[in-house]
């Protein structure tokens, strides 16, 4: 059973450019859930997705953002016209419930962005 | 306010050693889980444990839970360089979003 994989690992971007991060859950897992860590940083959350619906979108920058997670194929984080401050890495977990009680998530190894 | 605080930052000891994290919350939690992340690499789950308990073991992992002080603690027993590393704690509040702190890095030398 193959982990959550999430392409690319490494993405370069200008200013004003577009980046698309991919996440796909581990098999079985219906809810995806995106963060984002900067340097020395801990990882902060941005959305919690469930198939074609976003359930939590409080963590997510109000412009330039957005995510989905269509019914077939991975989740997709997209950034439009990139500046600096995205520079991150961008984690993606995946979970079999919502599990109130147990929440375990599982994480992908990441994408690392850089805008130049 | 920072939900999730390791304390201390950094930590260096040798070999053999015990390696003790603290982290502190503010809110009531459901469950607080600790991750273990190696430099340039994603977050490992090494261990969960609910509001209603008080200690849980795995391995060489301790980990402790007092509610009423918002506190939590992770002992490593028995150190390895193979432990080098940054180690987090995430509150579980609401139905499933993670609150993480900003971590503490432990370097384990031979």
């Amino acid at each position: 059973n193959a982990g959550v994989m999430q392409n690319p690992r490494h993405l370069v971007r200008r200013r004003g450019q577009e980046a698309r991060l991919r996440c796909s859950p581990m098999k079985g897992h219906s809810h995806v859930y995106w963060y984002r860590q900067l340097p020395e940083e801990g990882l902060k959350f941005m959305v919690y997705l469930q198939k074609e619906n976003i359930i939590d979108e409080s963590g997510m920058p109000k412009e330039r953002f957005s995510a989905e997670f269509p019914k077939e194929g991975p989740s997709i984080l997209r950034i439009q016209q990139v500046v600096r401050g995205d520079s991150a890495a961008y984690f993606c977990a995946s979970s079999p419930t919502s599990g109130i009680k147990d929440n375990e998530q599982f994480f992908g190894p990441g994408t690392r962005l850089t805008v130049l | 306010s920072q939900q999730g605080e390791e304390d201390p930052q950094a930590l260096s000891i040798q070999e053999g050693e015990n390696a003790t994290m603290n982290c502190s919350y503010k809110t009531s939690i459901n469950n607080l889980q600790w991750y273990r992340q190696n430099s340039g690499r994603g977050l490992v789950h090494l261990i969960l444990i609910r509001s209603n308990e008080r200690e849980k073991h795995s391995g060489r992992l301790r980990v402790t839970l007092d509610t009423s002080k918002k506190s939590s603690s992770l002992l490593i027993t028995a150190s390895r360089a193979a432990d080098t590393a940054s180690y987090f704690c995430a509150t579980a509040s609401g139905y499933s979003t993670l609150t993480f702190g900003k971590g503490t890095m432990l370097l384990v030398s031979p």
